[in-house]
């Protein structure tokens, strides 16, 4: 089975800043998707951005983007120009290419502060 | 923007007693889902369900667990005998196909309390 690890529960950054939240993952597999969920507090999670892993190039949306290291098996995340509304929690999660599971991480708490 | 919907938002439950959870999905998705995530541990999937058929299911849906979708629009979630184990936040997901890059439309989840 897959194990998705995030090493930070939680993490902090200042508004407008940068911050890279990590996730890695372990895998026998070589065809499968990687997702990051943001999850406001009380709100539905919500899904911020995915990775294909047949894809080279880093998935990018908006402020948010991916650094995608398949041989490392590591997907972080990073948020740039942090906003208020960027403060959730955060998962990381793989899904087989074969399967309709995701199978997420522990999550991190990220709080922006003013 | 269509959302997918859950109640009751808190249930509370005696032990040993039988609980739906109800859920909508987004109208036009296909494929419908049920997590779980128990106070201070990851999010775990439990079913997937395509078809009117389950498609794929973790060791944790055990024969306690079933799910329905009794009609065009409600999925739901029967748990026949209540554990304390059970007591946990449970969030119904739906998506439009499969293929592994298919986005899980996540649902505000549903409070479950067994004493």
């Amino acid at each position: 089975a897959q194990t998705v690890t995030q090493s930070q529960p939680e993490m902090s950054v200042q508004e407008a800043e940068t911050v890279t939240l990590s996730c890695t993952y372990d895998t026998s597999e070589s065809d499968y998707y990687l997702f990051w969920y943001k999850q406001p507090p009380s709100r539905q999670m919500i899904l911020v951005i995915r990775q294909e892993a047949y894809k080279q190039q880093n998935a990018t949306e908006n402020r948010f983007s991916v650094n995608f290291q398949k041989a490392a098996k590591s997907f972080s995340l990073k948020i740039s120009d942090s906003q208020l509304g960027d403060a959730a929690m955060y998962f990381c999660a793989y899904r087989s290419d074969s399967g309709y599971a995701l199978n997420f991480g522990k999550g991190t708490s990220l709080l922006v502060t003013p | 923007e269509p959302e997918v919907t859950q109640t009751p938002s808190h249930q509370v439950t005696q032990m040993g007693q039988e609980v739906i959870l109800r859920c909508v999905p987004i109208s036009n998705h296909l494929y419908f889902y049920w997590y779980r995530q128990i106070l201070g541990q990851k999010v775990e999937f439990l079913v997937s369900f395509y078809n009117n058929e389950i498609s794929e299911k973790s060791e944790i849906f055990d024969d306690q667990f079933s799910v329905e979708r009794p009609d065009g629009s409600n999925f739901t979630l029967k748990i026949r005998s209540t554990k304390l184990e059970d007591s946990a936040m449970y969030f119904c997901a739906s998506g439009l196909g499969t293929g592994g890059a298919d986005t899980q439309y996540f649902g505000p989840g549903t409070r479950l309390t067994v004493l």
